[in-house]
């Protein structure tokens, strides 16, 4: 596609229930990015995958979250048994490779959890 | 790890005022420096970068120096825009395997008002 894209863009959960969220990179871009945006906060980083090497897993904030990347294409992020502090917009983005500075960015998904 | 403080927001500016967004940072090494924007109700987008000591990265009437005796990156804009208004993020990148990843600043939301 034209850009990266997310979806849902918008999700209201109860709290221990289990989200997926969806990014869909530009083709042809071989690294993915996910990071969270809390309310008045910066982003902060989550996980990156590039091709086909083990991803970088260092900011995921706990075990409840996890990712997959199938090959260079679609990735899932799911967040088990939501908790209230999990609200946030996450934000998904895609480079050319780990080595190419620009990462361009999806719109967004914002988590509600009730 | 590497970090960044960015001035703290919201600025309110009248068009055509003359804004500055304070940027600092500590990372090991050399990074490339990154602005990125995002408008209200879109993802992040880059606005300007540089790569090296004294480059100036310049782009829609903005401009920012790195300077790396201060290890800072302001960005600046003589005139103001009411279009301007987004929140702005300061964020350095290392190229490397292992630091794709972008450090963001904690944004700093700016209101033009006409």
């Amino acid at each position: 596609g034209a850009g990266v894209s997310q979806s849902p863009s918008n999700k209201v959960t109860e709290k221990g229930k289990d989200v997926e969220l969806r990014c869909d990179p530009i083709s042809g871009h071989t690294a993915l990015y996910w990071y969270r945006q809390r309310l008045g906060q910066g982003l902060e980083f989550l996980i990156y995958f590039q091709g086909n090497s083990a991803p970088d897993k260092s900011g995921l904030p706990s075990d409840r979250f996890s990712a997959e990347r199938t090959g260079e294409s679609v990735s899932t992020l799911t967040i088990q048994r939501t908790q209230q502090e999990d609200s946030a917009v996450y934000l998904c983005a895609s480079s050319q490779g780990v080595r190419a500075a620009e990462q361009f960015f999806g719109p967004g998904t914002r988590l509600t959890v009730l | 790890g590497d970090s960044v403080t960015q001035m703290e927001g919201p600025v309110t500016l009248s068009e055509e005022a003359f804004l500055t967004i304070n940027c600092t940072y500590t990372a090991t090494g050399y990074p490339s420096l990154f602005w990125y924007v995002q408008y209200p109700g879109e993802g992040l987008q880059l606005l300007l970068k540089a790569t090296k000591a004294d480059d100036k990265g310049s782009n829609k009437g903005f401009e920012a120096t790195y300077r790396k005796e201060t290890t800072s990156f302001h960005l600046e804009k003589g005139s103001v825009q009411v279009s301007d208004s987004a929140v702005y993020f300061c964020a350095p990148w290392r190229r490397g395997t292992s630091y794709g990843k972008l450090t963001f600043g904690q944004g700093t939301i700016l209101t033009v008002h006409p």
